[in-house]
């Protein structure tokens, strides 16, 4: 059974950073794309990045381009979402999918609250 | 970038009555890359509908999909009480990919 298992999220001030975590199980972490998705409170869905299965390439939605980073580390099956210059508009609740476009499987979720 | 827009925004039905949404994309979807994800309060979207049209797997029949091109449509042909949610297209045709905003279905 697939697993993601999301975490790391909490209370932040405007222009901190955080980082979240994303540990996945019961597939081949090693062979898949991963993303990242957003929501902000009440609101929909919203991509934030993707990264390819060996870590060599990263996309990223416009709004948090050069203040986000995603990275992974294949060896402990892990998704990473380095986040900085945090902005009261990045708070909302951020899962892991497994895949780059279509998310068959995603993460619980953690949330991010920036705000002072 | 892709703009999805579904239509309604909430659709108020009975048990047992047939859901039809609509998502309307501002250019053309290649392959038919629309998905379609349902989601409950307090937890993680579900995938419902990959390619337009394909069920994923463990999604009851009652579920399908359908279209092409701009336009595309989730058919829930008897809503059960576990149904009624928010459900959300997303094209994955390009990049960025993006989400509709998402209709309600709600008990009438």
């Amino acid at each position: 059974e697939v697993l993601l298992v999301d975490s790391g999220g909490g209370l932040v001030q405007p222009g901190g950073s955080l980082r979240l975590s994303c540990t996945a199980s019961g597939f081949n972490f090693t062979t898949y794309w991963m993303t990242w998705v957003r929501q902000a409170p009440g609101k929909g869905l919203e991509w934030v990045a993707t990264i390819n299965a060996d870590g060599s390439k990263m996309y990223y939605v416009d709004s948090v381009k050069g203040r986000f980073t995603i990275s992974r580390d294949n060896a402990k099956s892990s998704l990473y979402l380095q986040m900085n210059t945090l902005r009261a508009e990045d708070t909302a609740v951020y899962y892991c999918g497994r895949g780059s476009g279509l998310l068959p499987d995603w993460g619980q979720g953690t949330l991010v609250t920036v705000s002072s | 970038d892709i703009v999805l827009t579904q239509s309604p925004g909430t659709l108020s039905l009975s048990p047992g009555e047939r859901a039809t949404l609509s998502c309307r994309a501002s250019q053309s979807v290649s392959s038919n890359y629309v998905a379609w994800y349902h989601q409950k309060p307090g937890q993680a979207p579900r995938l419902l509908i990959y390619d337009a049209s394909s069920r994923a797997p463990g999604i009851s029949d009652r579920f399908s999909g359908s279209g092409s091109g701009t336009d595309f449509t989730l058919t829930i042909s008897r809503l059960e009480p576990e149904d009624f949610a928010v459900y959300y297209c997303q094209q994955y045709d390009s990049s960025p990919r993006t989400f509709g905003q998402g209709t309600k279905v709600e008990v009438k």
